[in-house]
């Protein structure tokens, strides 16, 4: 594929459950972003990858949220026992390297009942 | 960290009028400027960005100026179309921390 895909497009998970959403960058994209966004706001930085480099966590919101990427390429965020207030929608992008431009994915809907 | 700060939050114009969007940033060692236009339901997009080394960035309809004295950029959208309107977030980055930090976004409608 020649984008940034993320799975699944939608989630409906039940409040305490653990959620994996999974991204798979654009071939050869070092770096590697997941953002938040929530109904009608912006883009809320969560965490960062950049090759080998250890990832840039600091917008994590809380311990219950995590993150990995595994051999530079696919990543997978968890959020464990999940809240209603992580509902939102949340978007994966990738990059040639430092300071470039960001490929967004579709995104994954996820929604806490 | 970075503080990147977007006026205004909705911007309404006639079609053929300009628009104009402005952020500020904090950190003086930001140097990547990127703008992008998310279209409802859709994944934002790159339209547009300039580095610290240049002053202005044109595009056909589109420009982007930087002042890196007052730490200030804007997007200028000339000859608005109904096809403009969407949510426009700006961003800035700095080589070190490579990530961008962006904007809150602001709404434009383009009435026909």
């Amino acid at each position: 594929g020649a984008g940034v895909s993320q799975s699944p497009s939608n989630k409906v998970t039940e409040k305490g459950k653990d959620v994996e959403l999974r991204c798979d960058p654009i071939s050869g994209h070092t770096a590697l972003y997941w953002y938040r966004q929530s109904l009608g706001q912006g883009l809320e930085f969560l965490i960062y990858f950049q090759g080998n480099s250890a990832p840039d966590k600091s917008g994590l919101p809380s311990d219950r949220f995590s993150a990995e990427r595994t051999g530079g390429s696919v990543s997978t965020l968890t959020i464990q026992r999940t809240q209603q207030e992580d509902s939102a929608v949340y978007l994966c992008a990738s990059g040639r390297g430092r300071n470039t431009e960001a490929f967004f994915g579709q995104g994954t809907r996820l929604t806490v009942v | 960290g970075e503080n990147v700060e977007q006026h205004p939050s909705t911007l309404s114009v006639q079609e053929g009028d300009s628009a104009v969007i402005k952020c500020t940033y904090s950190d003086s060692a930001s140097n990547y400027f990127p703008w992008y236009k998310q279209e409802l339901g859709k994944r934002p997009q790159l339209i547009i960005d300039i580095r610290s080394n240049v002053g202005e960035k044109k595009d056909q309809r589109i420009a982007v100026t930087l002042n890196k004295t007052a730490k200030h950029f804007s997007l200028h959208i000339t000859e608005t179309q109904p096809e403009d309107s969407a949510v426009y977030f700006c961003a800035a980055s700095n080589t070190n921390a490579g990530k961008s930090t962006f904007g809150d976004g602001t709404t434009l409608t383009v009435k026909p």
